[in-house]
């Protein structure tokens, strides 16, 4: 079955900077590749999502990319706010797959 | 409803008693999906429920755990003799057809705490 790995765990950045974060997956019939953030309190949220067909996706201050090669997907955040703080789950499937596989999260703090 | 429903927010229980949490997907959806979520910790995959078609219970943890989709619509997870190590936050999630091709909303949780 699939499995995703998520990186970093944790990430700090002062407000304004950039974040990044990467994650990988193993079954290449994966093709679908959504991005989560959870609030304190609340249930993941989709932000953006990626097919495989496409390699780079924005929206607004975050943008996916994806290299189906090597594997690979990240999040970017640029000009980050202190409502950003969060924990970020990449997750992938599609094709036959039934359900998503999650990553193990990254929790995100801005701080000012 | 404009989005999925989870009833209680809330739920304490005492060791052994038995619990059922609900689940409300967004109308149409024909996928259903529970997971829990242990503090501070990642998404455990429990059931999947798609249709008409046998769900898929490889996550359930323990036979103590089951759950029900009445209609296609709402789903009921029911766990028996509750015990410590199930405190967690019960996320429901739904989604058009197969979530692995479109992504899922999920409820905003049931927290379960047992003492």
């Amino acid at each position: 079955g699939e499995n995703v790995e998520q990186h970093p765990s944790t990430l700090s950045v002062q407000e304004g900077d950039s974040a990044v974060i990467k994650c990988t997956y193993s079954d290449s019939a994966s093709n679908y590749f959504p991005w989560y953030k959870q609030e304190l309190g609340k249930g993941p949220q989709l932000i953006i999502d990626i097919r495989s067909n496409v390699g780079e996706k924005k929206d607004q201050r975050i943008a996916v990319t994806l290299n189906k090669t090597a594997k690979h997907f990240s999040l970017h955040i640029t000009e980050t706010q202190p409502e950003d703080s969060a924990v970020y789950f990449c997750a992938a499937g599609g094709g036959t797959a039934s359900k998503l596989t999650f990553g193990t999260g990254t929790r995100l703090q801005v701080t000012l | 409803g404009a989005g999925v429903s989870q009833s209680p927010s809330n739920k304490v229980t005492e060791k052994g008693k038995d619990v059922e949490l609900r689940c409300d997907p967004i109308s149409g959806h024909t996928a259903l999906y529970w997971y829990r979520q242990s503090l501070g910790q990642g998404l455990e995959f429990l059931i999947y429920f798609q249709g008409n078609s046998a769900p898929d219970k490889s996550g359930l943890p323990s036979d103590r755990f089951s759950a029900e989709r009445t209609g296609g619509s709402v789903s009921t997870l029911t766990i028996q003799r509750t015990q410590q190590e199930d405190s967690a936050v019960y996320l429901c999630a739904s989604s058009l057809a197969q979530g692995a091709n479109y992504g899922y909303t999920f409820g905003s949780g049931t927290r379960l705490t047992v003492v």
